[in-house]
């Protein structure tokens, strides 16, 4: 039978223009989230985190948004560059402070930036 | 610091075959995951180490999957026997207890089982 693939989101931006890529998160028990970017035939690379104590924080170039009252993380990047394109997951942790690890990933946002 | 090291980078191998899958976490990190992802489900958690301990392997698919830490500087997942629908992208990822919960992944193996 026709197999179905995981159906990523697109977001398709000119170079130079801001990115805002969204995430809805599933346990409003979840205290601490990452943003990871994974290019091509790579791993997941670690971009920002954020605990829930915090509604914003900045990076370079990146900034991470999260609203708790309706559970949304955005991701936004300032001034996008061709080295940007890549799928973008956002990760929770539920009950910061427990035991380590436990990340649960996002379905993923793929970025294509034009030139 | 030469990062989280898997090997092989990929594998190619027939259905009924026995496949391991290793990885060299960063020096110094205490926590170990492997993770699988495919374009069917994404990137999903198979299971995670705590100093060399395994926590949770809940997200193991079946009895034909098995992971070991001998030790803190390597760890091994191993299949079998592996099944084509086992085909995919076997990331190992390793953090520090208590400096956060950053995990560092590794550059996958690809896993092809015809």
């Amino acid at each position: 039978g026709e197999s179905v693939g995981l159906h990523l989101p697109t977001l398709s931006v000119q170079e130079g223009d801001n990115s805002i890529i969204n995430c809805a998160y599933s346990n409003s028990a979840s205290d601490y989230f990452i943003w990871y970017k994974q290019e091509s035939g790579k791993g997941p690379q670690f971009i920002i985190d954020i605990r829930s104590n915090m509604d914003k924080r900045q990076g370079q170039r990146v900034t991470v948004l999260l609203n708790k009252t309706v559970k949304h993380l955005s991701l936004q990047i300032a001034a996008t560059q061709p080295g940007d394109s890549a799928v973008y997951f956002c990760a929770e942790i539920p009950n910061y402070g427990g035991s380590q690890g436990n990340l649960i990933f996002g379905k993923g946002t793929k970025l294509s930036v034009k030139p | 610091d030469a990062g989280v090291i898997q090997s092989p980078r990929h594998e190619v191998t027939e259905m009924g075959q026995e496949v391991t899958l290793r990885c060299k976490p960063i020096s110094g990190h205490n926590s170990l995951f492997w993770y699988r992802q495919t374009m069917m489900r994404g990137l999903e958690l198979l299971i995670y180490f705590n100093n060399n301990v395994p926590i949770d392997d809940s997200g193991m698919p079946e009895d034909r999957f098995s992971a070991k830490m001998p030790n803190a500087s390597f760890s091994t997942l191993k299949i079998q026997p592996s099944e084509p629908r086992d085909s995919a992208v076997y990331f190992c990822a390793s953090s520090s207890l208590g400096e956060g919960y950053e995990q560092y992944f590794g550059p996958g193996t690809r896993l092809t089982v015809t």
